[in-house]
């Protein structure tokens, strides 16, 4: 089973700032198979990048994803207010259809 | 706009039974797989089963195997999930998710429904 480690935990900036969160794999994934997703309290979790680098529908270009193997990485170039939540990566496995997220990244306000 | 509209949550005691819904709307249920995810109070997200478009392919995380069974009527454009034996730590809010298969991805979530397990 692959797992999803997150860092940091918490990370606190302010507006304006860039924003780089990694999520990394116990073992080696395909690109395709990495998204990740937004999430605030009390609302849906939102899809943000999906085959590791692609944008979904509507997300702004300031959120950018990358990586490839075991390492991948969310940067969030200029931070609106609105973008401090809490994000994680998932990974799917089409051969035993498992679908384990990171433990997530909370970005906080400095 | 689509939309996905879950509902069944409530407060129940260990050991009992619980069933959720998830409606969806303006977009073709059938052609979809879908998906639970659940997030305990102060924790994050956990995926919980999985369901394709035809119910042929069917999964489940290994916190809730044998206890929950997930389902779906794609005449009614709904999914369920049949919540068992449930115990403290099922406590959540509960998410249902569309597949995008293209995407490898769950691209549109419900707002969610709450289930509390407590004595």
């Amino acid at each position: 089973e692959i797992v999803l480690t997150q860092s940091p935990g918490t990370l606190s900036l302010s507006p304006g700032e860039r924003a780089t969160l990694s999520c990394r794999a116990s073992q080696n994934i395909r690109s395709v198979y990495l998204s990740w997703y937004q999430h605030k309290v009390g609302q849906a979790p939102r899809l943000l990048i999906y085959g590791a680098s692609s944008r979904a529908t509507g997300i702004p270009d300031r959120f950018s994803g990358s990586g490839s193997g075991t390492d991948f990485t969310l940067t969030i170039s200029r931070l609106e207010p609105e973008d401090f939540a809490v994000y994680y990566c998932l990974q799917n496995d089409d051969s035993s259809r498992m679908y384990p997220f990171g433990q997530g990244t909370k970005l906080e306000i400095k | 706009e689509v939309q996905l509209v879950e509902s069944g949550g409530g407060l129940l005691h260990p050991g009992g039974s619980l069933r959720l819904s998830c409606k969806a709307s303006e977009f073709t249920f059938s052609s979809y797989s879908m998906t639970w995810v659940r997030q305990a109070p102060g924790k994050g997200l956990e995926w919980v089963s999985y369901i394709s478009s035809s119910s042929s392919i069917i999964a489940y995380a290994d916190s809730v195997k044998g206890r929950f069974t997930i389902s779906r009527d794609n005449a009614e454009d709904s999914l369920y999930l049949q919540m068992n034996s449930l115990r403290d730590e099922d406590t959540a809010v509960y998410y249902c998710a569309r597949w995008e298969l293209l995407a490898r991805a769950f691209d549109i979530w419900g707002q969610g429904t709450m289930v509390t397990v407590s004595s």
